[in-house]
């Protein structure tokens, strides 16, 4: 059973960056795309940005383009997250999620990170 | 870009209401893109359905997703206790991207 595990939760300065890792087990994990969804305290899910597998190529949504850092290293099936210059907005529950596209959905989800920006 | 809105925001249901979610799309998408979520507090969400209309694994069938085009149903037959939570549409476009709807809340009556 694949099982993706987060990083524990951040408490960040506005102006720094924040890194948060996502952990596959049990799975292969080269294989597939991950993407990273936010959720600000009360509010929807915002994809963020994703990568795919092999080339390690990422694309972002147009919001977090030039803030947002995405990366992969399959020899230790992990996956990496980093915001800089985090906002007070930028406080919110990070998850990762497994990107099936024969599905074309997201089919195994990390527990989540809780960042939380203040000063 | 793709917008996906749902409606209602909140459904107010008791357990063994039927209750039926819209998700409408700003254009037509292909069914085969569009899924469905289930979120409870505290937790992350769940795949529900898939391609418009097939249940993930380990879903009940009283789950079932339907529509086409433009406007999509994420219908729970008989509510049970566990089913009351927030509902996400999603699709999947070019670049590749991703977009959510902003959920439904099914809450008990």
């Amino acid at each position: 059973q694949v099982q993706l595990v987060q990083s524990g939760a951040e408490v960040k300065k506005p102006g720094s960056s924040v890194k948060v890792s996502c952990k596959a087990s049990g799975g292969t994990f080269r294989k597939y795309a991950l993407s990273w969804v936010r959720q600000a305290p009360g509010q929807g899910l915002e994809w963020m940005g994703g990568i795919i597998p092999m080339f390690g190529t990422a694309n972002y949504a147009q919001k977090f383009q030039g803030r947002v850092t995405i990366t992969r290293d399959d020899s230790t099936s992990t996956a990496y997250m980093e915001v800089s210059s985090v906002r007070f907005e930028d406080t919110a529950v990070y998850y990762c999620a497994r990107e099936d596209r024969n599905l074309a959905a997201f089919d195994i989800w990390g527990q989540g990170t809780l960042v939380t920006v203040s000063s | 870009e793709i917008v996906l809105t749902q409606s209602p925001g909140t459904l107010s249901l008791s357990p063994g209401d039927r209750a039926t979610l819209s998700c409408r799309a700003s254009q037509s998408i292909s069914s085969s893109y569009l899924a469905w979520y289930q979120q409870k507090p505290g937790q992350a969400p769940r795949l529900l359905i898939s391609g418009a209309s097939s249940r993930a694994t380990g879903i009940p069938d009283r789950f079932s997703g339907s529509g086409s085009g433009t406007d999509f149903t994420l219908t729970i037959s008989r509510l049970e206790p566990e089913d009351f939570a927030v509902y996400y549409c999603q699709q999947f476009g070019g670049s590749p991207t991703w977009t959510f709807g902003q959920g439904t809340k099914v809450e008990i009556k």
